[in-house]
């Protein structure tokens, strides 16, 4: 397996305008994870699915954040509009389950201008 | 709620050990990682541990467990310049779906 894919791995655009994030779990895996990581917050989770619904979504930051999984392979994080203070690095994991680790996509750097 | 603290920086010299500590609260705790990032690349899960066992080793990667101090450490053996990189300590409980991660130590290592 490829792993856990992330699109795209840069994204620098300006102030409102719209972000989409995109992941692709590994294959079988029941869980899907958006993290998000600054130097000043470390690794925040925003939100997690179970076989594509969403679990626990207390650590989006705000309404300008959505995060949808139309199918098992395909998950997107929405930023929209997006502002300064969103610039960061954006995970994605997913797990076999509850019991096993988490694997880790390469994330997504955006930035905000 | 839990929590899970490391130290931010570690500096050591190459071919000598490192050691990374961390601490955290919750009692409950019943699995306990080590992940490694390096720059630029997602975190990647180094070894893990059971909250029954007190030791763990695999290759130049040990790992401690004092379940009572709920405390754990990552020693790294002849640590090399390729070691560089931030080490997460993560928990779990068996109730939990998700990990509970620490800001993570980076190790730098030096000539």
């Amino acid at each position: 397996d490829a792993g856990v894919i992330q699109s795209p791995r840069h994204e620098v655009t300006e102030m409102g305008q719209e972000v989409t994030l995109r992941c692709k779990p590994i294959s079988g895996h029941d869980y899907l994870f958006w993290y998000r990581q600054t130097m000043m917050r470390g690794l925040e989770l925003l939100i997690y699915f179970n076989n594509n619904v969403p679990i626990d979504d207390s650590g989006m930051p705000e309404d300008r954040f959505s995060a949808k999984m139309p199918n098992a392979s395909f998950s997107t994080l929405k930023i929209q509009p997006s502002e300064p203070r969103d610039s960061a690095v954006y995970f994605c994991a997913s797990s076999l389950d509850r019991v096993h680790e988490q694997y880790f996509g390469p994330g997504t750097r955006l930035t905000v201008t | 709620g839990e929590d899970v603290e490391q130290s931010l920086f570690l500096s050591v010299r190459e071919g000598d050990s490192s050691v990374i500590n961390c601490t955290y609260t919750d009692s409950s705790s019943t699995y306990l990682y080590w992940y490694k990032q390096e720059p630029g690349a997602g975190l990647q899960l180094l070894t893990y541990i059971f909250s029954n066992m007190d030791m763990k080793q695999d290759q130049r990667l040990t790992v401690l467990l004092n379940k009572k101090d709920k405390h754990l450490s990552l020693r790294i053996a002849d640590t090399q310049t390729g070691d560089s990189a931030i080490y997460f300590c993560a928990e779990k409980s068996g109730g939990s779906y998700i990990p509970t991660f620490g800001r993570g130590t980076s190790l730098i290592v030096h000539p």
